[in-house]
């Protein structure tokens, strides 16, 4: 079935560096959401993106949407302590396809 | 409540027991989702209701897993003789409008182990 993929699996960063998680897919996408799943907790939606080339900003987090519609992008800058968690991308039909996140660590 | 409860937070049961796990959606949310998330994944449609109708159930793993939605509101996930590979968290989400790429709202989940 349709999937989407997700990198790095896990990434360890110092506070204040940047992070960027990816999410690939085979297949043109319609529409793609991110969520963010602090540990122990559930997934929480962060934004949706709908067009080509769409970019969207959330603070310090920067959202992409590729021109093909394939692939998508969550950019951290200067991260916290409090961004650790794992971030998922998720094909948004009626139901949600996730990809298998990218787990984020940061370091004091 | 403000957001999607789910009952119990954890759940053990013996192999080869029933369980029955309980989802209250946010009020007024048309859609209903269960997942399931293994260790370490991503979450797993299972199945999705529009109000009391069961539009999908292509996720459901095997005939052991039955949901039901009856009133449009509460919905319960039952697994019956439940075996070791059912252990997971059992996410419900709830959106409010029955469209596709709607944001989902999630519960803390139930933790399922089975022994």
């Amino acid at each position: 079935g349709q999937q989407v993929m997700q990198i790095p699996q896990y990434q360890h960063v110092q506070e204040g560096e940047d992070f960027t998680t990816y999410c690939n897919s085979s297949t043109t996408l319609s529409n793609i959401q991110w969520y963010k799943q602090r540990p122990g907790g559930h997934p929480v939606f962060l934004i949706q993106l709908v067009k080509s080339g769409e970019v969207k900003k959330q603070k310090r987090l920067t959202f992409q949407f590729g021109e093909a519609k394939k692939n998508s992008s969550l950019h951290i800058t200067a991260t916290r302590t409090t961004d650790v968690g794992t971030y998922f991308c998720a094909q948004a039909g009626t139901a949600l396809i996730f990809g298998k996140g990218t787990t984020l660590s940061v370091s004091s | 409540g403000a957001g999607v409860s789910q009952s119990p937070r954890y759940k053990v049961a013996k192999r080869g027991q029933d369980v029955a796990l309980r989802c209250d959606p946010i009020s007024g949310h048309v859609s209903l989702f269960w997942y399931q998330q293994a260790l370490g994944q991503g979450p797993e449609f299972l199945t999705y209701f529009q109000n009391e109708a069961q539009l999908d159930k292509s996720g459901l793993p095997s005939d052991r897993f039955f949901a039901e939605r009856p009133e449009g509101s509460v919905s319960t996930l039952k697994i019956q003789r439940t075996q070791q590979e059912d252990s997971a968290v059992y996410l419900c989400a709830s959106s409010w409008d029955r469209g596709s790429g709607q944001p989902q709202h999630f519960g803390d989940g139930t933790r399922l182990s089975i022994l």
